[in-house]
Parts: structure tokens; C-alpha cells; sequence
């Protein structure tokens, strides 16, 4: 079945510092891969997609580029803040994989903290 | 701007009461989700319903039952609460017509079973 694998964290970056999640994932067909991110006390909220190969998601300074070829969707920024303080979710849809309904299977999650 | 609205936000309940979490989402969407949230597990999915009248179990869906009452709510009902269900629940919603249309997210309820 499908797969999602996400480095594990927490991360700890200083403030401007680069920050890269890895993710690589497993699928039965050509899925379209999300990135989302969750605030402490909030729920999900999409930061990036990308749909087909070699396109590139990105949303407020964040990027992440569908590598079918390494079956990757890293996600990566610049210049961290404080306020990225969150846990980030890496997740896939595949319409091929008979689940039903356009399915998300997520990652398990990686904490990243930014101090000042 | 609502969006997808979970009630309530926080519950405590004794172990065998029972307890139904409601969903509501305002932007006409077809598809709508219930997942729990462990930590170290990431999000697994309970219950989905890919449209209307339709209900199908996801990855965890022992011990809760699911009603789609309309188009824009969907409950998860625990019928004897263990604690093994203490955990944090989201709903989400999506257009549903393809894979690349993004789901949206509650706010989450906060169970915990004592």
C-alpha cells in the first residue's frame, strides 16, 4: 500500500537558519503530494501541493519540488522564523490506489522549533 | 468564514459512557473525514464518506460508528468509550472530485477517556 516517510524530529534551527523536511514516499500510481502544517492547539492547514512531476509547491517562503525519480517532496525554506514554530505533515493522494474517496496517507509528522 | 467546525472542543468521559463528535463544514463540499491524531502515529483515518448517503471504513474504525446526516454534516460516534480512544480527533472536508483538491481541517476535539 501506500506510504509516507517523513525525517524524524524534533528539529531545532536557530532563527534565519535553512531548514530542510525530508519526505520520500510509496505509490501504486502518480499520486499528487501536499505538504501541511499544524500549529500547537490548531489543526491542519495546507501549506504547498504539487501535483505532477517536477513541479514545484510553494507558500510563504517554503518550497518543495515532486521528484518522481527519487519519489521525494522535501521541503525546504531559506530563513526561518519563530513563528514556524509547528509541526509539519508531508501526505499524498493517489488516485490509483482503490481506497476510495482521494484518500490522504500522511507521515508521521516532524516538530521544528525556531529559537530566537 | 467558518469553514470546518468541530463541537465540542475538549471532553472528559468515563470509561463505557458514550459520546457522539459533530462536524460541520460550510464550503459544499462532497467528501469529509474523521481522523484521530496519537502522538509519534501522525494522522490515521477513522471513517470517510465519499459523498452523500455514503459511509466507508478507513484505517481504524473499530469501536466508532459514523453518520453522514447531510451534505454539509458528518458525526463519529463512540458507543462505550475506552481509553484506548483517548486521543485528539479531526474532521476534514474536500471537494472530492480528484486527487489533487486539498482536504481542510477542524480545529480538533481534545477526548480524553478515564
Amino acid at each position: 500500500g501506500d506510504s509516507v516517510t517523513q525525517m524524524e524530529g524534533p528539529v531545532t534551527l536557530s532563527e534565519e537558519a535553512f531548514l530542510t523536511i525530508n519526505c520520500t514516499y510509496t505509490a501504486t500510481g502518480y499520486p499528487s503530494l501536499f505538504w501541511y502544517v499544524q500549529y500547537p492547539g490548531e489543526g491542519l492547514q495546507l501549506l504547498l501541493k504539487a501535483t505532477k512531476a517536477d513541479d514545484k509547491g510553494s507558500n510563504k517562503g517554503f518550497e518543495a519540488t515532486y521528484r518522481k525519480e527519487t519519489t521525494s517532496f522535501h521541503l525546504e525554506k531559506g530563513s526561518v522564523q519563530v513563528s514556524d514554530s509547528a509541526v509539519y505533515f508531508c501526505a499524498l493522494s493517489d488516485p490509483y490506489s482503490g481506497a476510495g474517496s482521494y484518500q490522504l496517507t500522511f507521515g508521521k509528522g516532524t516538530k521544528l522549533s525556531v529559537i530566537p | 468564514n467558518a469553514g470546518v467546525t468541530q463541537t465540542p472542543k475538549f471532553q472528559v468521559l468515563k470509561t463505557g459512557q458514550s459520546m457522539t463528535l459533530q462536524c460541520a463544514q460550510d464550503m459544499n463540499h462532497n467528501s469529509m473525514y474523521w481522523y484521530r491524531q496519537d502522538p509519534g502515529m501522525g494522522l490515521r483515518l477513522i471513517y470517510y464518506s465519499a459523498s452523500e448517503g455514503t459511509t466507508d471504513k478507513g484505517e481504524v474504525p473499530n469501536g466508532y460508528n459514523v453518520s453522514r446526516l447531510n451534505k454539509r454534516e458528518f458525526s463519529l460516534r463512540l458507543e462505550s468509550a475506552a481509553p484506548s480512544q483517548t486521543s485528539v480527533y479531526f474532521c476534514a472536508s474536500s471537494e472530492g472530485y480528484s486527487d489533487n483538491q486539498p482536504q481542510h481541517f477542524g480545529d480538533g476535539t481534545r477526548l480524553s477517556i478515564l
